[in-house]
């Protein structure tokens, strides 16, 4: 089965810095999305930022871009010019590519600090 | 605004009672998914519906069930509830049921047991 690990429960980041945020995942599919959620205190869930395993080059989105390390199955996230608005509970998930399932897996989550 | 629709916003009641969670997927959106998170256990998937049909089962009691109605709009039933199903409920919907789709969250229902 496949799992989703995020080993920093916290992290802390000052405003105008930059942040990188840790996921590993295990599985044995070659073909799969892996996203990024934020959770700030509202609890609604947004995506962030999603990359196809098939796709070499690592995905961007504005001040959001992410290391794709598929040997590695690793997929970090960095934020860049950090705000206080991007303080939030951070998921990594993985989804099957394909398939007539679609259930999202997750990490236990980051919860990030930005401090002015 | 995602554009998924659940009620109610929040819902306390009491332990062995029943209840009755209610999503609306976006427009055009014929897949349903529904996600419990909770403290202890994060963020799980338990149960998926395609159009009408059950498509996928994750981590969901026996004392919980669910449903898709023509319209598309999901039910997700909690019985016999206990102090453990305190948790913040998801419904999630998609154009369509296989990967690569991205979901779409609602605001999420706040389930509190006493």
């Amino acid at each position: 089965a496949q799992t989703v690990t995020q080993s920093q429960p916290e992290m802390s980041v000052q405003e105008a810095e930059t942040v990188t945020l840790s996921c590993t995942y295990d599985t044995s599919e070659s073909d799969y999305y892996l996203f990024w959620y934020k959770q700030p205190p509202s609890r609604q869930m947004i995506l962030v930022i999603r990359q196809e395993a098939y796709k070499q080059q690592n995905a961007t989105e504005n001040r959001f871009s992410v290391n794709f390390q598929k040997a590695a199955k690793s997929f970090s996230l960095k934020i860049s010019d950090s705000q206080l608005g991007d303080a939030a509970m951070y998921f990594c998930a993985y989804l099957d590519y394909g398939g007539s399932q679609g259930n999202l897996i997750f990490g236990k989550g980051t919860k990030l600090s930005v401090k002015p | 605004d995602s554009g998924v629709t659940q009620t109610p916003k929040h819902l306390i009641t009491a332990t062995g009672q029943r209840v009755t969670l209610r999503c609306s997927p976006r427009s055009g959106d014929l897949s349903v998914y529904w996600y419990q998170q909770s403290l202890d256990q994060g963020l799980q998937f338990l149960i998926q519906y395609y159009n009408g049909e059950e498509r996928a089962k994750g981590n969901i009691l026996e004392r919980f069930s669910a449903q898709q109605f023509p319209d598309l709009h999901s039910e997700l039933n909690l019985s016999s509830l206990e102090l453990g199903d305190s948790a913040l409920y998801f419904c999630a919907s998609s154009v369509e049921a296989g990967g690569g789709y991205e979901q779409y969250f609602g605001p999420g229902t706040r389930l509190t047991v006493t």
